[in-house]
């Protein structure tokens, strides 16, 4: 079975700093990762996702992960925050198995100090 | 329609009230998921559908709790009896097929008191 971890639970960064947020998984084969967001009150919204090939993948609001099969990793990054870009982030991993599930992690609530 | 669509937003129940949650998933989308998101928490998956089919209930907290999708479009989640740990964000989302990209709907908030 899937799971995903997401060791911090809160992260505060002021405006304009990198970030880098940390995403474990544990899968028995090629996963599909994701990146979701949400907003207070709002509903999930795809940041970007990863389903085979190159590792860098690209994302919406200028994010970008990197997948790092040898550690099972899927960290997303920003190289400039914005204040706009608090919010929960959450890590998912998917199957490429047809008929499985998606698992997410617990999130990670960032905040943007101006 | 443009996007998974959820009805009512919001629900307000009286303890041991039962509730309907409706999920309208994007057209032609094979697979529908329900979670549930309990306030500071991740999605907690609840259960899977492939078209009619449901392919996997194990989420599902309690015999309470029941889904189902008879057309393989439209699923509706429906709460008995409902208990105050039942308050949680219900999220629906669709997708082409299994694991590929979940659209999710803006969730469905529910209040037990």
């Amino acid at each position: 079975a899937q799971s995903v971890t997401q060791p911090d639970i809160h992260i505060t960064v002021s405006e304009g700093a990198s970030l880098e947020l940390r995403c474990n998984y544990s899968y028995g084969a090629t996963p599909y990762l994701f990146w979701y967001v949400q907003s207070p009150g709002q509903g999930l919204q795809l940041l970007l996702k990863y389903f085979s090939g190159d590792t860098l993948v690209q994302g919406i609001k200028g994010f970008e992960a990197e997948f790092k099969r040898s550690q099972s990793s899927f960290n997303l990054r920003k190289p400039s925050v914005h204040w706009s870009d608090a919010a929960e982030y959450f890590c998912a991993v998917g199957a490429q198995d047809y008929g499985q599930n998606f698992v997410f992690g617990p999130g990670t609530r960032l905040s943007v100090l101006p | 329609g443009a996007g998974v669509s959820q009805s009512p937003r919001y629900k307000v129940a009286k303890r041991g009230q039962d509730v309907a949650l409706r999920c309208d998933p994007i057209s032609g989308h094979v697979s529908l998921f329900w979670y549930q998101q309990a306030l500071g928490q991740g999605p907690e998956f609840l259960t899977y559908f492939q078209n009619e089919a449901q392919l996997d209930k194990s989420g599902l907290p309690s015999d309470r709790f029941f889904a189902e999708r008879p057309e393989g479009s439209v699923s509706t989640l429906k709460i008995q009896r409902t208990q105050q740990e039942d308050s949680a964000v219900y999220l629906c989302a669709s997708s082409l097929a299994g694991g590929s990209e979940a659209f999710f709907g803006q969730g469905t908030r529910l209040t037990v008191v």
